[in-house]
């Protein structure tokens, strides 16, 4: 069991659908990150909230909403998907410092656009 | 532009064999290294880190050399065991980057036979 938390673990949703993704993490950090992980790509920062403030958008379309209502909850609200968004999403936390430091993951929700 | 190099993309060895991935990277401001380890359904999860200040760091059955001067760092895997089969990626970070947000290498699939 990790200090990240996301739910749910697997979401099929259609074209039309709205749904959302949440992230929650008990490890007392203060940033939060939406990642996208699809086959044979990288892993691809989406956002990046940090005192609950969004501090990067990596030109993600705008379908795709953040919310982080405070410092431990962190969500991404999803609308008119298309089938090229179904992909792991993957939440996660870590406490900002002046040089690198490491992040922690939750388990990700593996979403399917049909 | 990808800030870190991951190679090789896949990677097959035998039981008790060493596997080494080996990552490059650009942005002299980077100052953590970190690997991490996904198990297939999982989030990835922190392996082994190392700080430029150090040219080796190891951690039971698991080494990081680093070489600041050629800008490169690798993960050795001793006496490599099935259950080390996972992908395992690359990261780097440090100032400059927005709030200790990591670059990702691609992934290496590494597939150990019993």
């Amino acid at each position: 069991e990790t200090g990240v938390t996301q739910t749910p673990r697997h979401l099929v949703m259609g074209m039309t659908n709205k749904k959302s993704l949440k992230c929650e993490q008990h490890l007392g950090h203060n940033a939060m990150y939406w990642y996208k992980q699809s086959a044979k790509k990288p892993l691809e920062l989406m956002f990046v909230y940090s005192l609950e403030e969004r501090v990067e958008n990596n030109s993600v379309p705008s379908r795709f909403s953040p919310e982080c209502p405070n410092s431990s909850h962190l969500f991404l609200h999803l609308h008119t998907l298309q089938p090229e968004d179904s992909a792991l999403y993957l939440c996660a936390s870590s406490q900002q410092a002046r040089g690198g430091t490491e992040a922690f993951f939750g388990q990700g929700t593996r979403l399917t656009v049909v | 532009q990808q800030q870190v190099k991951q190679s090789p993309q896949s990677l097959i060895v035998q039981k008790g064999g060493i596997s080494i991935i080996n990552c490059a990277y650009e942005n002299t401001a980077f100052d953590y290294f970190p690997w991490y380890q996904q198990f297939p359904g999982k989030g990835p999860a922190l392996l082994i880190a190392i700080r430029p200040d150090v040219s080796e760091k190891k951690e039971g059955r698991f080494t990081i050399s680093f070489n600041k001067s050629a800008k490169q760092f690798s993960l050795h895997i001793m006496d490599s065991q099935p259950g080390d089969s996972a992908t395992y990626f690359c990261a780097a970070s440090g100032r400059g980057s927005t709030l200790g947000r990591l670059y990702f290498g691609r992934g290496t699939q590494l597939t150990v036979w019993p």
